[in-house]
């Protein structure tokens, strides 16, 4: 079965540093997502993605965070300066419109720890 | 805003017994909702999707319901097992042109051998 792939799946950081989280989508999926889950909370939207630009961001996605798709594969998502509460779990998603199955498949996602 | 509630946050069975997950949401135009499994610091596992206009899925052991204009979904899961044993989530996807998900708290499920 298809698989959203993420790497890595765990990365410390320091304060202020910058750091990209990477994400191969399904190979025919067009539309992609980034979602976040800090410890205990709810899974939130950060941004979607279609057509090579951001379709709607959260108030979450200021402006210290991009998206990216550098080539047909893969899915970036770049925080410039990190913050003590950017730590969290880190979700890719993906979604293909149009088929039976219009529900979004997930990657196992990545653990950020700032320090 | 559409905010998205699960009830009970956490719930402990015996193994075998049959069980409901129940998720209501505030705004009833949606255009799916999505329930999820997640492991202990892992991702999520897509178990159903149920469309607006369908009242239920099924896959398995697992019976997911959709009551729309009610704002309510459950899942039904038959003889339990411990392996069920993880968090639960729901989540909605409003009407077309909002392609986000907005998820509920979740439910902490504990199948006991």
């Amino acid at each position: 079965e298809p698989e959203v792939t993420q790497t890595p799946s765990h990365q410390v950081t320091q304060m202020g540093q910058e750091v990209i989280l990477r994400c191969v989508p399904i190979s025919n999926h067009l539309y992609f997502y980034w979602y976040r889950q800090i410890l205990g909370q709810k899974v939130e939207f950060l941004v979607s993605f279609y057509n090579n630009e951001i379709s709607e961001k959260s108030e979450i996605f200021d402006d210290q965070f991009s998206v990216e798709r550098p080539d047909g594969s893969n899915f970036t998502l770049k925080i410039r300066s990190t913050k003590l509460e950017d730590s969290a779990m880190y979700f890719c998603a993906s979604r293909v419109p149009g088929q039976v199955y219009d529900g979004y498949t997930f990657g196992s996602g990545t653990r950020l720890t700032v320090v | 805003k559409q905010e998205v509630t699960q009830i009970p946050a956490a719930l402990s069975v015996p193994e075998g017994e049959n069980l409901v997950l129940n998720c209501s949401f505030t705004d009833s135009a949606i255009y799916n909702l999505q329930w999820f499994r997640q492991d202990p610091g892992k991702g999520l596992t897509s178990l159903l999707l149920i469309q607006s206009s369908q009242r239920e899925q099924t896959s398995g052991r697992l019976n997911a319901s959709l009551d729309k204009s009610s704002g309510r979904s459950t899942l039904y899961i038959a003889a339990s097992q411990p392996g069920d044993s993880a968090t639960y989530l729901c989540a909605v996807r409003s009407n077309f042109g909002n392609e986000k998900l907005t998820f509920g708290t979740g439910t902490r499920l504990t199948i006991i051998p």
